[in-house]
């Protein structure tokens, strides 16, 4: 059963500063996602990354993947207020069965 | 990607009671996919649809509960059944296309 671990849960972070959320999984899959959810919205996709090295860039928000290590991290550059939300990955089922299983969220709070 | 028009996006039903929540697509899709999100959680699959054929449900929910309809390839509905206020969570349409992952805008259901 594929499971889908990130942390930290909970970050309060001040503006300008960085940090890194991290997406751990427990079976072979090669596709991964991350998400934004401000509260009482639905999910906004970040980014999608399909192979092991991926590398995405947006603004202050970047995330690779590490298909061998299972791994998946959003870093934060520069902090500001705006981004504050709740940030999900989630990864294909390892069966194709064009699922995909989320983590357990974390949320973001940038202090101005 | 997909765009996803999911009502109604609230409603407060009474105990006991069943509601309807409807996914239209504006692109043809084989799978689409109902998740539930309680309250400060994350997104919990319930059951994939497939045009044509029974949905498939995750452990845990079952059709008595949750029955779904996906009557053509750009909609389907949920049916959440005999409610108690367990039931008070935000369900999401979701669809698949191009690697990502396009979410509707949510139903937020009160059960009193």
């Amino acid at each position: 059963e594929l499971k889908v671990e990130q942390n930290p849960l909970f970050l309060s972070m001040q503006e300008g500063k960085n940090y890194t959320i991290y997406c751990n999984y427990s079976t072979t899959s090669d596709r991964l996602y991350w998400y934004r959810q401000d509260p009482g919205k639905s999910l906004e996709s970040l980014f999608v990354l399909l192979s092991n090295g991926a590398v995405k860039q947006e603004g202050r928000l970047m995330a690779s993947l590490d298909t061998k290590a299972r791994l998946s991290t959003l870093h934060i550059t520069a902090a500001v207020h705006d981004l504050s939300a709740t940030y999900f990955c989630a990864v294909d089922s390892a069966f194709r069965d064009d699922k995909i299983i989320f983590g357990k969220g974390t949320r973001l709070h940038i202090l101005p | 990607s997909a765009v996803i028009s999911q009502k109604p996006s609230r409603d407060i039903c009474q105990r006991g009671t069943s509601l309807t929540i409807q996914c239209q697509v504006d692109s043809q899709v084989t799978m689409m996919f109902w998740y539930r999100q309680q309250p400060g959680q994350s997104l919990t699959l319930i059951a994939t649809a497939n045009q044509g054929s029974e949905a498939t449900y995750e452990s845990g929910f079952v059709i008595d509960k949750f029955p779904i309809s996906r009557p053509n390839l750009t909609f389907s509905t949920l049916t959440v059944s005999n409610m108690s206020p367990e039931d008070s969570s935000i369900y999401l349409c979701s669809v698949g296309i191009n690697y990502g992952y396009t979410f509707g805008s949510g139903t937020r259901l009160t059960v009193v």
